[in-house]
Formats: structure tokens, C-alpha cells, sequence
């Protein structure tokens, strides 16, 4: 079974850039029919989503973080990671790594079939 | 991008009830639509993927329908344990994107 786990620290400063880090665990990041995402949720809001990063190192990221947002392997460490720059107090969130499941079949179906618990950064000075 | 508006945003029902979430894209995204319950503290779970494929070891109280732009999701008897928040969430088109949230209470 695959198990996600956020880390990084809780609380950055305005203007400084958020790292975050997941590592997984019962999966390579490097293995197949996935793509490995960061979603995040602002208290008592709904599910933002970030970018996904693929095996190859392909990423694909929200219209409105691209200009902030850098995902990246470390398949050594069978690790990913999140940096978001310029960040300001609209990017406190709690901040979701998840498995992107790619299905085949006559054609192609996603979803979110693994999480992280989630890990909450507030920025603030 | 892609909207998804889910109906109603908030709903109070009784166990052993029939409860439907309506989710309405803003276009035609076949049948690509999931839905995704999100007790709180915790992070969303997979219940229904592509419309209306019920996810592994999901309870079959729980089901979904419909393709276009307008889809519903079930809990066909609402149990103690489903209070939580639902989301649908569409993968037709890059952003992905999620309805406002449903939450379900008793």
C-alpha cells in the first residue's frame, strides 16, 4: 500500500519561497501509470490544485501558481517536492501531496487514489 | 478553466436517508468526474471514479451518475459515519479542478 507523507516547515515568512517534501513509501516515483500532485486547502475552503510531475520529470502546473511553482523528483530518496515562491498570507494552507492514478483502458481515467495526511503552512511574519 | 458547481453546499439529514449532490460543469466533460469524501482533519478519500465506478472497497450505498455537464452523486442510506464534506472533482481538462464542497451533517 502507498503511503504519502508531507514535511517542511510550518511557517514561512511574506515573500520568502515554501518548500515542502513527500516522500513516498510502497510505490517508485519513477514507476508507471502515476503522476505525483501537491493540492492544497485553505481552513474551511475548498481543494486547490497545485501541479503534477510525471516519471519523466513533465510537469504541468495551475495557470495561476505557474509564475510561483517548481515541482521536482529526487528518485534516490523516492522523494518529490514543492517550492512556491513570493508566497503571502493567500498561501497559508494546509498542503496535500497525493498520487495522480492514471487507469487504462479504451481510454484513460484519473484520480486521487493516495494522500498524504496533509501539512498545514501559515505564512506570516 | 473548467467550474464545477455543487448543490447545495450544505445539507442536514437523517440516518437511513437518501441523499443526492448535484455537480454541474460549465461544459461537456463526458464522464470524467470523480468524487471524493473529506471527514474533518483528514484528507480526501476516493469514493466514485469516472461518473459512476465505485472506488476499491468503497461501501455500495454510495453511487454516481450522469455525463455532459450535469452528474449526482448517492449515499442511498445515510449512515452516521458519512458526516464529511464531498467534493467532485474534473480531469477532462489541465487545471484540474474541484466543486465548492458538499457538507453532509445529521
Amino acid at each position: 500500500q502507498v503511503q504519502l507523507q508531507e514535511s517542511g516547515p510550518g511557517l514561512v515568512k511574506p515573500s520568502q519561497t515554501l518548500s515542502l517534501t513527500c516522500s513516498v513509501s510502497g510505490a517508485s516515483i519513477t514507476g508507471g501509470n502515476y503522476y505525483w500532485t501537491w493540492i492544497r486547502q485553505p481552513a474551511g475552503k475548498g481543494l486547490e490544485w497545485i501541479g503534477r510531475i510525471f516519471a519523466s520529470g513533465y510537469t504541468n502546473y495551475n495557470p495561476s501558481l505557474k509564475s510561483r511553482v517548481t515541482l521536482s523528483m529526487d528518485p534516490s530518496k523516492n522523494q518529490f517536492s514543492l517550492k512556491l515562491s513570493s508566497v503571502t498570507a493567500a498561501d497559508t494552507a494546509v498542503y496535500y501531496c497525493a498520487r495522480y492514478f492514471i487507469l487504462t483502458t479504451s481510454y484513460n481515467i484519473y484520480y486521487f487514489d493516495s494522500w498524504g495526511q496533509g501539512t498545514l503552512v501559515t505564512v506570516s511574519s | 478553466d473548467i467550474q464545477l458547481t455543487q448543490s447545495p453546499s450544505s445539507l442536514s439529514a437523517s440516518v437511513g436517508d437518501r441523499v443526492t449532490i448535484t455537480c454541474q460543469a460549465n461544459q461537456d466533460i463526458s464522464t470524467y468526474l470523480n468524487w471524493y469524501q473529506q471527514k474533518p482533519g483528514k484528507a480526501p478519500n476516493l469514493l466514485i471514479y469516472d461518473a459512476s465506478n465505485l472506488g476499491t472497497g468503497v461501501p455500495s450505498r454510495f453511487s454516481g451518475s450522469g455525463s455532459g455537464t450535469d452528474f449526482a452523486f448517492t449515499i442511498s442510506s445515510l449512515q452516521p459515519g458519512d458526516i464529511a464534506t464531498y467534493y467532485c472533482q474534473q480531469y477532462d481538462n489541465l487545471p484540474l479542478t474541484f466543486g465548492g464542497g458538499t457538507k453532509v451533517e445529521i
